[in-house]
């Protein structure tokens, strides 16, 4: 069975650029995630997903953070305009039952660097 | 809110040993709690989930303890390898089954 799958793996911009992440989790999870994680911190949620409709997107900073979600399969998350300060892996996950444990499968994640 | 408090010192031991990484949270009890290995430039694994009514979960080498009165997890890696030096993050649920995450800590086996 594939995993999360992520692109791309690493992203170099210059500030003020916009960026665009995707994701495509495993098949039959319904429930997708999206999150940031700082070095030397642990992931914090960005966004969640049910089917196509977005929950939880409280820690989402609207003004330049965008997240879609076609058909409830593939998701992108982007980014415009891009600060310096959004540099940060950026990981997707999925899961199977959120009410069973609520158990994350991750992607490799997506490195951004902003210059 | 729920905050997840884990060393964020890394732990160095000698292979062979027992390795014990520590996970506190601040405010009501959690319905369960995970624990995940994250190596470098990757994403977290799951690796073991324990409920508030269960005090003790065994996977193999690996062994979770939740202590509520504690408000504390404990993570135990017996008879450590090199090959388990990881992060190890503690997570656990807050409102509406949103994953609060821990720092993680950074284990590290000497052979």
């Amino acid at each position: 069975e594939a995993g999360v799958v992520q692109s791309p793996r690493y992203k170099i911009i210059e500030k003020k650029q916009p960026v665009a992440f995707w994701c495509n989790p495993i098949s039959g999870h319904n429930t997708l995630y999206w999150y940031r994680q700082n070095l030397g911190q642990g992931p914090e949620l960005l966004i969640r997903y049910e089917n196509e409709e977005a929950v939880d997107d409280s820690q989402l900073p609207k003004d330049r953070f965008s997240a879609e979600r076609l058909k409830g399969v593939d998701s992108t998350l982007k980014i415009q305009p891009a600060e310096l300060g959004d540099s940060a892996v950026y990981l997707c996950a999925s899961t199977p039952d959120r009410l069973a444990g609520n158990i994350q499968y991750f992607g490799a994640g997506t490195r951004l660097s902003v210059l | 809110s729920q905050k997840i408090e884990q060393n964020s010192e890394a732990l160095n031991i000698q292979e062979g040993k027992t390795a014990t990484l520590t996970c506190n949270y601040t405010n009501y009890s959690p319905a369960y709690l995970q624990w995940y290995r994250q190596d470098p430039g990757r994403g977290p694994v799951f690796l073991l989930l324990i409920r508030e009514n269960e005090k003790e979960k065994r996977k193999e080498r690996l062994k979770v303890t939740f202590d509520t009165t504690l408000k504390q997890s404990l993570f135990h890696i017996t008879a450590s390898q090199p090959a388990d030096s990881a992060t190890y993050l503690c997570a656990c649920p807050t409102g509406s089954y949103i994953p609060t995450f821990g720092r993680g800590t950074s284990l590290i086996v000497h052979p």
